[in-house]
């Protein structure tokens, strides 16, 4: 079947580690997108991808990192820079020019904690 | 940010009720899309109208666009316990990106 990958589900971070959530998809998108989830503030993106070797900052990059050397994979490192990383992250994907507008693909998303 | 606010931000019915939302945006889009969000879960996506189209249907789902209020609106008709999620609009400026709002809570009491 197809669809979006995100890995691990849950995962904890101590104080000063980088980590780095996985993001795979076999629908052959184009485009990809981290977003964070917080409590009562919606979806908030972090990084985009609209080609390979391409990416753009969202609107709160900060304290993070992405990359895209396969169509596919999209991982996100969450640096420690990003003074409060604790959030629900969710990676997208999405294809078709613009003319032809497509909704996105969510994955299930991963949990991160800081302890 | 641009992006889309829903209105009300919870709602709670009986099972076989009505579910209305409302989204409001701030200035000329592509298209705006619907998401729904079951609990610890992703979004999945619904519908997308585009900015020439008025109304559109999917199911129990109509969506209405009016762009001269900015303004959108989400009808899930005959609710059952299964629509309870939250409810998310979205809107394409044309940037390549979409920008989500904050969320409706629906919630279906059987």
């Amino acid at each position: 079947d197809g669809g979006i990958t995100q890995s691990p589900k849950y995962l904890f971070r101590k104080e000063g580690q980088n980590v780095t959530l996985s993001c795979e998809q076999n629908l052959n998108h184009d485009a990809m997108y981290w977003y964070r989830q917080d409590p009562g503030q919606g979806l908030r993106l972090i990084y985009y991808s609209q080609i390979v070797n391409d990416f753009q900052k969202g609107d709160i990059a900060e304290g993070y990192s992405v990359s895209r050397e396969k169509k596919e994979s999209f991982p996100l490192t969450v640096t420690s820079a990003q003074k409060n990383p604790t959030a629900f992250y969710l990676c997208a994907s999405s294809m078709g020019p613009r003319d032809r507008p497509y909704g996105y693909t969510f994955g299930s998303g991963t949990r991160l904690t800081v302890v | 940010s641009q992006q889309g606010e829903e209105d009300p931000q919870a709602l709670s019915i009986q099972e076989g009720e009505n579910a209305t939302m409302n989204c409001s945006y701030k200035t000329s889009i592509n298209n705006l899309q619907w998401y729904r969000q079951n609990s610890g879960r992703g979004l999945v996506h619904l519908i997308l109208i585009r900015s020439n189209e008025r109304e559109k249907h999917s199911g129990r789902l109509r969506v209405t666009l009016d762009t001269s209020k900015k303004s959108s609106s989400l009808l899930i008709t005959a609710s059952r316990a299964a629509d309870t999620a939250s409810y998310f609009c979205a809107t394409d400026y044309g940037n390549n990106r979409l920008a989500f709002g904050k969320g409706n809570q629906v919630v279906v009491i059987p």
